[in-house]
């Protein structure tokens, strides 16, 4: 079975500096990879997502990640975070042998500071 | 177009009490999934469903919890005799197919707690 784990549970980055959140995979074949944000009392929402083909992803709001097999890592930058950035983040992973079945890290808090 | 509606957003139960938690996907969607995030922790996947099958529910406990999603209206989540370890927030999300390369579109949560 697939696990996530994130190793930094909370971050604090002041407005304008650059951001990496941290993600490592278990899965022995090419995982389905995604990052999602969570507002405070929100659902989440996707950023974005790997399945194959360029290893650095382009998502939304100014977020990258980039996908390195050899080390099983899926860690989520933005160069300039923004007050707004602050939110719990979630990386996931889907695995093609159940296919519908998102399995989360336990997730990143951002705190921005001014 | 809306987006996954989950209602209630906020639900405080006594020990015993009964909990029902509502799923509205989103319009087309006809696959949905319901995770449960305990505090501090990620989401972990509970029940996988379809119109009116329940097609994994291998992430959900074996007693005291029951899901369906009926042709008509939403899909149901329901928790009965509740205990204080129940506490948590409810997601469901939706896609229109299942495939894992689809986006899963998560609702906004039901937070439970249990008194």
């Amino acid at each position: 079975a697939q696990s996530v784990t994130q190793p930094d549970i909370h971050i604090t980055v002041s407005e304008g500096a650059s951001l990496e959140l941290r993600c490592n995979y278990s899965y022995g074949a090419t995982p389905y990879l995604f990052w999602y944000v969570q507002s405070p009392g929100q659902g989440l929402q996707l950023l974005l997502k790997y399945f194959s083909g360029d290893t650095l992803v382009q998502g939304i709001k100014g977020f990258e990640a980039e996908f390195k097999r050899s080390q099983s890592s899926f860690n989520l930058r933005k160069p300039s975070v923004h007050w707004s950035d602050a939110a719990e983040y979630f990386c996931a992973v889907g695995a093609l042998s159940n296919d519908y079945k998102l399995s989360f890290g336990a997730g990143t808090t951002v705190t921005v500071r001014a | 177009n809306a987006g996954v509606m989950q209602n209630p957003r906020h639900l405080v139960r006594r020990r015993g009490q009964e909990a029902r938690l509502r799923c509205s996907p989103m319009k087309g969607h006809s696959h949905v999934y319901w995770y449960r995030q305990l505090p501090e922790e990620g989401l972990k996947f509970m029940v996988y469903l379809q119109k009116e099958n329940i097609i994994d529910e291998s992430g959900m406990p074996k007693e005291r919890f029951s899901a369906e999603f009926p042709k008509e209206g939403p899909s149901i989540l329901r928790i009965q005799q509740v205990v204080r370890g129940d506490s948590a927030a409810y997601f469901c999300a939706s896609s229109p197919r299942g495939r894992v390369e689809e986006t899963q579109y998560f609702g906004p949560g039901t937070r439970l707690l249990v008194l």
